[in-house]
């Protein structure tokens, strides 16, 4: 199956600093998500970006497809962006399955 | 549009008991699927409905556990002779065609299960 793996692992930030953070993947996929779970559990649909660029406030995130990598930016860090950010990834043929990564795991300080 | 919600929010079973959890989609969506997740870990996938029909299985999912989704909208995932190992959060996810198996998915809360 296809396998997802995130960089870095954890991640400890300063307020207002920026970060990037990795996804790959090991096969051609149809579709890529990247989630925020808050510190209560709680997942939040950031972006559905199967390819391209979108941006959305001070979070935008690339994926390039032909190289099996996505790219999550997030830009001013807030205390409020704390918890673990997945990428999740799914393709059409071969079942319905959706594969996530172990996630970052982020915390901002103040 | 009130959301993806889940019920119980927390269950705490003796092991051996049977536990049944409840998702209530988004009311639009025709697809439906089912995670497991543990403390540290990413969510894994256990099942997946498009509408009524349950066209994806994990192999995760032991004879033990058993999903539906009887009319198309809210759905069941029940446990039987629970186990330690089957304690983990419970999420419910939902979404509606644009293309693609998976697309934009919505979560529930979750349904954090204690198997003594």
């Amino acid at each position: 199956g296809i396998q997802v793996e995130q960089s870095p692992p954890d991640l400890i930030l300063q307020e207002g600093a920026n970060s990037t953070l990795r996804c790959n993947f090991s096969d051609s996929v149809n579709n890529l998500q990247w989630f925020h779970q808050n510190p209560w559990g709680q997942l939040i649909n950031l972006f559905y970006i199967p390819s391209g660029t979108k941006q959305n406030g001070r979070l935008s995130a690339t994926t390039v497809a032909t190289e099996r990598y996505s790219l999550l930016y997030i830009s001013s860090s807030q205390t409020t962006d704390s918890g673990v950010y997945f990428c999740a990834v799914g393709r059409n043929t071969g079942g319905f399955k959706t594969i996530f990564g172990a996630g970052t795991r982020l915390f901002v300080k103040a | 549009d009130t959301g993806v919600s889940q019920d119980p929010r927390h269950k705490i079973t003796k092991r051996g008991q049977n536990v049944t959890f409840r998702c209530d989609p988004i009311s639009e969506h025709n697809r439906l699927y089912w995670y497991r997740q543990t403390l540290g870990q990413g969510p894994e996938f256990l099942t997946y409905f498009q509408n009524e029909a349950q066209l994806e299985k994990s192999r995760l999912l032991s004879d033990r556990f058993s999903a539906e989704r009887p009319k198309g909208s809210f759905s069941t995932l029940e446990i039987q002779r629970t186990e330690q190992g089957d304690s983990a959060m419970y999420l419910c996810a939902s979404s509606s065609p644009r293309g693609g198996p998976a697309d934009t998915q919505y979560f529930g809360p979750g349904t954090r299960l204690t198997v003594l």
